[in-house]
């Protein structure tokens, strides 16, 4: 079984640009979560998608993130525009429908440096 | 105070040793309660999972919830040098899958 897929691996931006980070889940997994580790810290959950509406978006920053999952498949995360705090390792994780908490499969995530 | 308090100072043991990670909470909601191992430029893949207080263990791994306390701990016996990787704690409430994350602690287990 082909595990959570996540492009680019690697992107190098200046602060005030955009980037767009892409996810595709493990097939079947109807939830969705992006994750943002910086250097030397858990990760910290920025949204969760249940197939392709909204579940929990409270630490999402609205005025400069957005995600968005279309068909309730693959989904885009984007920073617009990005600063320096923003450096960090998005990580995109999938779950069946109705999980447990433990049953989240990560990809291997993005690297973000911001200059 | 942090939801979820984990000494990150990188740990160091010999090959064979026990290594014995923990972490603290503040959230008495918390019921689920995970261990990660994340190795470098890869994502966390869940090792153990147990939402009671007690111990679990799996071949070299224990995992222990103290409720009372609000304390868990990671035993991992007989280390080897595989098990070099940044081991994160996880929490979690019931009917709510957000995790929440300790800072994690880097483990080298030299040959």
């Amino acid at each position: 079984e082909a595990g959570v897929a996540q492009s680019p691996r690697y992107k190098i931006i200046e602060k005030r640009q955009s980037v767009a980070f892409w996810c595709n889940p493990i097939s079947g997994h109807a939830t969705l979560y992006w994750y943002q580790q910086i250097l030397g810290q858990g990760p910290k959950l920025l949204i969760q998608f249940q197939n392709n509406g909204v579940v929990d978006d409270s630490q999402l920053p609205k005025d400069r993130f957005s995600a968005e999952r279309l068909k309730g498949v693959d989904s885009t995360l984007k920073i617009q525009p990005a600063k320096l705090e923003d450096s960090a390792v998005y990580l995109c994780a999938s779950s069946p429908a109705t999980s447990g908490p433990y049953e989240q499969y990560f990809g291997p995530g993005t690297r973000l440096t911001v200059t | 105070q942090k939801e979820v308090e984990q000494d990150p100072g990188p740990l160091s043991v010999p090959e064979g040793a026990i290594v014995s990670l923990n972490c603290t909470y503040s959230n008495s909601a918390f019921q689920y309660f995970m261990w990660y191992r994340q190795y470098s430029r890869k994502g966390p893949e869940l090792l153990m999972y147990t939402y009671s207080s007690g111990n679990k263990e799996d071949g070299r791994f224990t995992a222990q919830v103290d409720k009372s306390s609000k304390y868990i701990s990671l035993f991992i016996r007989d280390s080897q040098p595989s098990d070099s990787a940044t081991y994160l704690c996880a929490m979690s409430e019931p009917g709510n899958n957000r995790l929440a994350f300790g800072k994690g602690n880097q483990v080298v287990v030299i040959p």
